[in-house]
């Protein structure tokens, strides 16, 4: 299997910038995804194949990377991005990492 | 519009079967690249990807549950169905069915349905 393996937690405050990672045990490609998911909802498709928008997502969201590791930016960060975010991989067997939750102070 | 839902038994015993069913309106799964998919998350945890079936009939299967899985599709009815033999306590969560696209991604989900698996 291919583990992703992601920061469980941060927090920052609204207006900031914040990265969230996703390192991959290996090579991926680009083939990276990234879903959003509040609390008692499904996932939402925020980013595909590692940098590109998923339509109707805010240009505040944005990722990067290749090979093993990837970064999904919200910059600026807003209140309802309050969530947990996770990277799912598709060059293998697909994986979802484990997610990292997103807090606002 | 693209919407999907699921159904299932809700709650089932150790060793049954679990059957479900994904019905889906705004594409077809006779249309080429199309594809739909099943993962799972128990509460609180991370997801899980459990199977997909492509609209050629090409199936991928989690190798970890491959023995126990089945995934088919009623092409004319929107349908997609996923059966897991031989349940247990672990096999209990949300499962989502899900629209994939030709990268693998996810771009619709299901609003997901609850299984417990109970003695």
């Amino acid at each position: 299997d291919t583990v992703l393996t992601q920061s469980p937690a941060l927090a920052v405050s609204p207006g900031e910038r914040v990265t969230i990672s996703c390192r991959a045990s290996e090579s991926v490609s680009t083939r990276m995804h990234w879903y959003q998911q509040k609390p008692g909802q499904q996932p939402k498709l925020l980013i595909y194949g590692a940098s590109n928008l998923e339509s109707g997502v805010p240009a505040r969201f944005s990722g990067s990377g290749s090979g093993t590791d990837f970064t999904l930016t919200i910059d600026p960060v807003e209140a309802n991005d309050t969530a947990t975010y996770f990277c799912q991989q598709s060059w293998n067997d697909p994986t979802f990492g484990g997610g990292t939750k997103l807090e606002l102070k | 519009q693209v919407t999907l839902k699921e159904s299932g038994p809700g709650i089932l015993q150790p060793s049954q079967t679990l059957s479900l069913t994904c019905t889906f309106s705004g594409f077809s799964l006779s249309t080429y690249g199309m594809g739909v998919g099943w993962i799972r998350q128990p509460s609180g945890k991370g997801l899980e990807w459990l199977a997909n079936i492509w609209w050629d009939d090409d199936k991928y299967y989690n190798p970890s549950l491959k023995n126990r899985l089945t995934i088919s599709k009623d092409t004319s009815n929107n349908q997609a169905f996923l059966k897991i033999t031989n349940v247990d306590t672990a096999d209990t969560a949300t499962y989502y069915c899900a629209r994939i696209d030709p990268l693998l991604s996810v771009d619709y989900w299901g609003q997901g349905v609850m299984v417990t698996v109970s003695s």
